[in-house]
């Protein structure tokens, strides 16, 4: 079955420094997704990223990178050089191929504030 | 382009009342899902439509909670009776998934409190 784990529940840190959130996720499947959402304090939840099972590059947007290494099953995020509007929770999420398009499977979410 | 749309925002009911939380997608998706999110669980999977037909309802937390799609363009979450332990934020989401996995679309979310 498909599990994702963000050990991290709240993180804070002060703006400019720059932040990883971890994400570790199982599944059978050597064909999946993974994707980020960013909820900020209005509560929608933002798309982030999606990246297939078989792009291992990590991908930069900005301030924003994440590192997706399957031989430890991670896809992390890292904010560089944070600032306040980063507040909120991220979620990373697994979608399986296996079947078809499966729904996604989200982690609890880790919490970010960004103090001034 | 007008996004995923939910309402009420907010809803505030006493115990035993039925609850309607309803859900716009946005045009076009043929995907639309179900799910909350509490602090304890985080975001579950409730239920979700492929053009209009449920596929999988293993997430509906009991009989109380049921789920329509009569038609493309709406979708209804309906508690009867509803309990305290209700209280959560539902989220209602679209996608169109033409080939591999696409994005999903999230609504604003319905603040349910059963008091």
């Amino acid at each position: 079955a498909q599990k994702v784990t963000q050990a991290q529940t709240e993180i804070s840190v002060v703006e400019k420094e720059d932040v990883t959130l971890d994400c570790v996720y199982e599944t059978r499947d050597t064909t999946y997704y993974l994707f980020w959402y960013k909820q900020p304090p209005s509560g929608e939840l933002v798309f982030l990223i999606r990246r297939n099972s078989f792009d291992e590059q990590n991908e930069i947007s900005g301030r924003y990178s994440w590192n997706f290494q399957k031989s430890t099953s991670s896809f992390n995020f890292t904010i560089t050089a944070s600032q306040v509007v980063d507040s909120a929770v991220y979620f990373c999420a697994l979608s399986e191929a296996w079947s078809g398009n499966t729904p996604l499977v989200f982690g609890k979410g880790t919490r970010l504030s960004v103090i001034a | 382009d007008a996004g995923v749309i939910q309402s009420p925002r907010h809803e505030v009911t006493e115990m035993g009342q039925e609850v309607t939380l309803r859900c716009k997608p946005i045009s076009g998706h043929d995907y639309l899902f179900w799910y909350r999110q509490t602090m304890m669980r985080g975001l579950e999977l409730l239920i979700y439509f492929n053009n209009n037909v449920p596929i999988d309802d293993s997430g509906m937390p009991e009989d109380r909670f049921s789920a329509k799609m009569p038609n493309a363009s709406f979708s209804t979450l309906k508690i009867q009776p509803s309990e305290p332990r209700d209280s959560a934020v539902y989220f209602c989401a679209s996608s169109l998934m033409a080939r591999g996995h696409e994005k999903l679309f999230f609504g604003s979310g319905t603040q349910l409190s059963v008091l």
